[in-house]
């Protein structure tokens, strides 16, 4: 299985500033063949389901603000949220798909300072 | 646009068949991986297993042998079955869909909180 660690556990951030969340594979996610990192991010907030945010490591869902962005190939990503607003608290997670069994980080859960 | 609605019992006992179902609605199955996935209380997203239009299935190893999932393209739902279950299976059960050639889960459920307790 491969393996999500997310960093860190949580994280708080002032509003306006910029909130750096990372994940890390125990396996490449880059396939050869596509030139496609299969890595995707998630938004928690309490009582809702995730809610897409990235996939591809790098394509920002439709309706998802600018703020948000995605970065990084083969083990090591990354989620900024470029300039942190109250509605931006929850808890973000990273999947893979590049293989089955898919697999999810731990979570980190992001507030504000 | 799609959604999707879990249904079933909120609470099973111990040693018991846990079923669920998710009924989807402003969209067909077809040509789509219809997923379940839970969480725990207080903690992260496991992956159960999907089912793709056709009726062939996927599950994680970990469940695997206790899971089964099945669809009804005529009547809209897919079902998730999971038996002999333990306080260890107490989570919020999410179905979610899944595109084809694609890995990420959206649009999702609501959730439904099942307990396992006697």
């Amino acid at each position: 299985d491969i393996v999500m660690t997310q960093s860190p556990d949580s994280l708080a951030v002032s509003l306006g500033e910029r909130a750096t969340i990372n994940c890390k594979s125990s396996q490449n996610l880059l396939y050869s063949s596509t030139n496609k990192n299969y890595l995707t991010w998630y938004q928690q907030k309490p009582g809702q389901p995730p809610k897409l945010l990235i996939y591809w490591a790098s394509t920002r869902e439709s309706g998802v603000p600018e703020r948000f962005s995605g970065s990084g190939s083969g083990t090591d990503f990354t989620l900024t949220i470029s300039s942190l607003q109250t509605e931006d608290v929850a808890v973000y997670y990273c999947q893979q798909y590049y293989s089955t069994p898919i697999t999810f980080g731990q979570g980190t859960r992001l507030e504000i300072k | 646009q799609v959604q999707l609605q879990e249904s079933g019992p909120g609470l099973v006992k111990p040693s018991e068949t846990l079923s669920l179902t998710c009924s989807v609605s402003g969209g067909s199955l077809s040509s789509y991986y219809w997923s379940w996935i839970r969480q725990p209380p207080g903690k992260g997203l496991e992956w159960i297993g999907y089912i793709y239009s056709s009726g062939s299935t996927n599950y994680s190893p970990s469940l695997r042998g206790r899971v089964s999932i099945s669809i009804d393209t005529s009547k809209n739902f897919f079902s998730l079955r999971l038996t002999s279950v333990t306080a260890a299976d107490t989570a919020v059960y999410y179905c979610a869909r899944r595109p084809y050639s694609r890995g990420w889960f959206d649009p999702w459920g609501q959730g439904i909180l099942v307990t396992v307790s006697s």
